[in-house]
């Protein structure tokens, strides 16, 4: 079981749009809509931010959206503020009941 | 609304068991609508799932784990609990307790509540 793939780093300005990538295979992101993403602030639990590829839960600003194309997720953050300045994890279930996490991905807002 | 919170030795030494509870107050628990988890973060690395169980027991691990690590749940006592065997300094890490959600097929669909994570440091 791999973990699925994003990129180390991002940066963007604030009021820009950038998009986090999440790269897996046929067998998870490709074969399933079980695919969320989560916050992190340093010392902090992860929080949920989209589930379902493009649902936002309660609570969420919709600057942040989702979607799907093949094997690839991706997470979109416009009109970037400096509290999106985060650790990013996408998260999909990978069959057999198993699921994964990506490695993550460090926003900087400049 | 629901609380999850992590409990157990912050230090353990190595070849021992790893052993942390999970206590959710608030919420329905014995619900065919959640699972029950433990996700690990070492320090400075990403996250990494271990383990989920179903309030009737039904348990599923990460393979590259599996052999080492255990979780048990006690519906009485809204608590379910992690035991990793044979540790190593590789196993020190903040441990998360957290609820999945399930959807109608049985499938685990998201992580939406989280406990604050506990620290655990594999030393002699």
């Amino acid at each position: 079981q791999s973990a699925l793939t994003q990129p180390a780093s991002v940066s963007g300005s604030p009021g820009q749009s950038i998009t986090i990538s999440c790269t897996g295979s046929s067998s998870d992101i490709g074969s399933y809509n079980l695919i969320s993403w989560y916050q992190q602030y340093p010392g902090e639990a992860p929080r949920l931010i989209l589930y379902g590829v493009t649902q936002r839960p309660s609570g969420v600003s919709d600057r942040f959206s989702g979607s799907k194309s093949g094997n690839t997720a991706s997470l979109t953050i416009s009109g970037l503020q400096a509290a999106d300045e985060a650790d990013y994890y996408c998260w999909s279930y990978t069959g057999s009941r198993t699921v994964t996490f990506g490695g993550g991905t460090k926003l900087t807002v400049l | 609304q629901v609380q999850l919170q992590e409990s157990g030795p912050g230090l353990v030494k190595p070849s021992q068991t790893l052993s942390l509870t999970c206590t959710v107050s608030g919420g329905s628990f014995s619900s065919v609508d959640y699972y029950w988890s433990w996700i690990r973060q070492r320090p400075g690395k990403g996250l990494e799932w271990l383990a989920y169980i179903f309030y009737r027991g039904d348990t599923y691990y990460n393979p590259s784990l599996k052999s080492r690590v255990a979780m048990s749940i006690d519906t009485s006592k809204r608590q379910f609990s992690l035991q990793v065997s044979s540790v190593t300094g590789a196993d020190t890490a903040v441990y998360y307790c957290a609820r999945v959600r399930r959807d109608s097929g049985g499938y685990p669909h998201h992580f939406d509540q989280w406990g604050q994570g506990a620290l655990v440091t594999v030393s002699s």
